[in-house]
């Protein structure tokens, strides 16, 4: 079974602090993806990636930086974080060579940040 | 508009009723489309693809509708487990996949 893998199920920040989100997959998968998710609004993409030290924004990628250094691993960087970043994290992994797949996402479980 | 729109529901059926959704898209380039299930407070999960002669599997069923651009997945002989959320996913290019914001169904005894 695929597994993937969030580093921290609950976390509570206040303004301004940095946070790091991590996340693993021990499939092999080329893509890696970071969500957010709010009531009403949906999954919205963050960032993905094709291949390790690739990235590419996605649709709400303002206040977020990535890091892709080895091909299992995706960490989801919040620089200074706001409450308006409040939000479910979800870090989702696909195969797929040389661009994204057409085929099954698999997520993990979710990090839910409180920023106070 | 919204690239992709679901009825947010709730919808509330009893036990064994029959119930369906629908999902409609904009783009209508899009080349694949699948449905996910999200229990509360969990991550989602493949339930099923949709091809374009339609497709089933066990008791659900999913279908396409190019000429009007959308989606639809019918659940018969509803079961309490089945009580989630619906989520519509369509992948409008190769590197473009869109999620709708759910349709929740709750099926009461």
């Amino acid at each position: 079974d695929v597994k993937v893998t969030q580093s921290s199920r609950y976390l509570v920040k206040r303004t301004g602090e940095k946070v790091f989100l991590e996340c693993v997959q021990d499939m092999d998968h080329e893509n890696m993806f970071w969500y957010r998710q709010d009531p009403g609004l949906g999954l919205r993409l963050i960032y993905f990636s094709y291949d390790v030290k690739m990235k590419e924004k996605g649709d709400i990628p303002e206040g977020y930086s990535v890091s892709r250094e080895k091909k299992e691993r995706f960490s989801l960087i919040l620089e200074s974080a706001s409450t308006n970043q409040t939000s479910m994290y979800l870090c989702a992994s696909s195969f797929g060579v040389g661009g994204p797949s057409t085929g099954e996402l698999f997520f993990g479980e979710g990090s839910r940040l409180t920023v106070l | 508009r919204k690239e992709v729109e679901q009825d947010p529901g709730p919808f509330n059926v009893p036990e064994g009723a029959t119930v369906a959704f629908n999902c409609t898209y904009s783009n209508s380039a899009s080349q694949s489309f699948f449905w996910y299930r999200q229990d509360c407070r969990k991550e989602p999960k493949l339930l099923m693809s949709v091809y374009s002669s339609g497709n089933e599997d066990g008791r659900f069923t999913a279908q396409l509708n190019r000429a009007s651009q959308y989606i639809s997945l019918l659940i018969r002989d509803s079961k309490l487990s089945d009580s989630a959320t619906y989520l519509c996913v369509v992948y409008s290019s190769a590197s473009k996949i869109i999620f709708g914001s759910g349709t929740r169904l709750s099926i009461r005894p």
